[in-house]
């Protein structure tokens, strides 16, 4: 199957820093990749969508000027996190669609982004 | 949007044993229904997938069955093994919006 790649896997900041989270598409091309968020023991829950070449579209409730996404190419979309706080440690995963014919594409996931912020 | 509900949240079972976990979702338009297995700080991988256009869906001890008229959907999981123990989430999608379970935590007793 296609290939998702997040970096960094894990990440340790302090208060107040900004922390920048990658997902590339290995060996496909993707217009189209989201970011989530999950906690322990919980579901994703979709932050935002990320096109290529144009502006995210975030989900109700969060907030836009804090969590930045930038989607520059088509294998590639980051996630800024700004002016980290503890509330904002978390567990954070990346997908794109990889399309195999028909209307809907299948999701293939990176490995996630563990970030710790003190 | 879309609204995904999953049960139950938590499935024990004895190796050997099936095991079932149930969604439904809101918007009769959704077209495509993956599950996704999650083990322990690893990604969500794929297992099984149908679409809107087929009922049921088997690979080897692994079943989907779609009823579009309730809006439901199930995973089957047959001859349950310990490594199956994972969670499980359900999703709906049409187009590029794909919704989540809340996750079923599967533990399959040796």
């Amino acid at each position: 199957g296609a290939v998702v790649s997040q970096h960094p896997s894990r990440v340790i900041c302090k208060s107040g820093t900004s922390v920048k989270i990658e997902c590339r598409s290995l060996d496909f091309q993707a217009t189209t990749m989201f970011w989530y968020r999950q906690f322990p023991k919980k579901s994703l829950m979709l932050m935002a969508t990320s096109n290529e070449g144009s502006k995210a579209t975030y989900e109700q409730g969060v907030e836009k000027d804090k969590f930045l996404i930038n989607h520059a190419s088509l294998t590639l979309s980051t996630l800024t996190v700004t002016s980290a706080h503890p509330e904002d440690s978390s567990f954070y995963i990346c997908s794109a669609m990889a399309w195999g014919g028909g209307n809907t594409g299948e999701l293939f996931f990176g490995e996630g982004s563990r970030l710790t912020v003190l | 949007g879309e609204n995904v509900e999953q049960h139950p949240s938590t499935l024990s079972v004895q190796e050997g044993d099936s095991a079932v976990i149930k969604c439904t979702y809101s918007d009769s338009a959704s077209n495509y229904f993956p599950w996704y297995k999650q083990e322990l700080g690893k990604r969500p991988q794929l297992i099984i997938d149908i679409r809107s256009n087929v009922g049921e869906k088997k690979d080897q001890r692994i079943a989907v069955t779609l009823n579009k008229t309730a809006k439901h959907f199930s995973l089957h999981i047959t001859e349950t093994q310990p490594e199956d123990s994972a969670v499980y989430f359900c999703a709906a999608s049409l187009n590029n919006d794909m919704r989540f379970g809340a996750g079923t935590r599967l533990t399959v007793k040796p």
